[in-house]
């Protein structure tokens, strides 16, 4: 089993709908999750992080974490056609950052 | 918040060249950088761990003398691939934390590096 893993997408969600994004992870032991967004030719930039079981939420974006079933989930409400982009998901394993694949969104006007 | 700096932004150079690709913490201080390759639709490939003061952590798989790795301060790190080839062509990313790996990375803006 991989690390971290996502669907690839394309994930495609109607305007103004809500967009869910989901991502497993294998070690138990991970303590620090990340949401990256990167859109084509760009850099990563950070969107939400979560460390403790339940939602956490920053304006469109709600973080959801379950560490008993090991996933990690992104919903974004509202969804803009500026959000279409890859949503990279992330976790601290000791010194390192294991990111997943990513989920391609694309936002349909 | 944090800033990461990376410079050059793009770079464009003949086959052999060597080519240096620095990483800057602008308002912290980043014992650990670390450095990623992304090839065009592929994921994110962390490439190695850079630690101040000592010796870069590869990843499997990366020639640790093709790919030189120098942390020489506290705010600076740098990426030399030497004697480059088409292959080598990407875009390379560096990030930080000032607070280690639980804290979010911060991303520099990358470098595309095309090698004629």
């Amino acid at each position: 089993q991989k690390e971290v893993e996502q669907n690839s997408g394309p994930l495609s969600v109607p305007e103004g709908a809500i967009a869910s994004l989901n991502c497993t992870y294998s070690d138990r032991g991970s303590q620090s999750f990340f949401w990256y967004r990167q859109y084509s030719g760009k850099s990563p930039e950070l969107i939400m992080f979560i460390y403790s079981n339940g939602d956490k939420e920053d304006g469109r974006f709600t973080a959801q974490l379950n560490k008993a079933s090991q996933y990690v989930s992104l919903l974004i409400r509202d969804s803009q056609p500026s959000d279409s982009a890859t949503y990279l998901c992330a976790l601290s394993r000791g010194d390192k950052i294991i990111f997943g694949k990513g989920t391609r969104l694309h936002i349909l006007p | 918040g944090a800033v990461v700096s990376q410079h050059p932004s793009r770079v464009i150079c003949k086959s052999g060249t060597s080519v240096k690709i620095e990483c800057r913490s602008l308002d912290f201080q980043a014992t650990t950088m670390f450095w990623y390759r992304q090839f065009p639709k592929k994921s994110l490939m962390l490439m190695a761990t850079s630690n101040e003061g000592s010796k870069a952590t590869y990843e499997q798989g990366v020639e640790k003398d093709k790919f030189l790795i120098n942390h020489a301060s506290l705010t600076l790190s740098t990426l030399t691939v030497t004697s480059a080839h088409p292959e080598d062509s990407s875009f390379y990313i560096c990030s930080a934390s000032d607070q280690g790996t639980w804290q979010p990375q911060h991303f520099g803006d990358g470098t595309r590096l095309s090698i004629l």
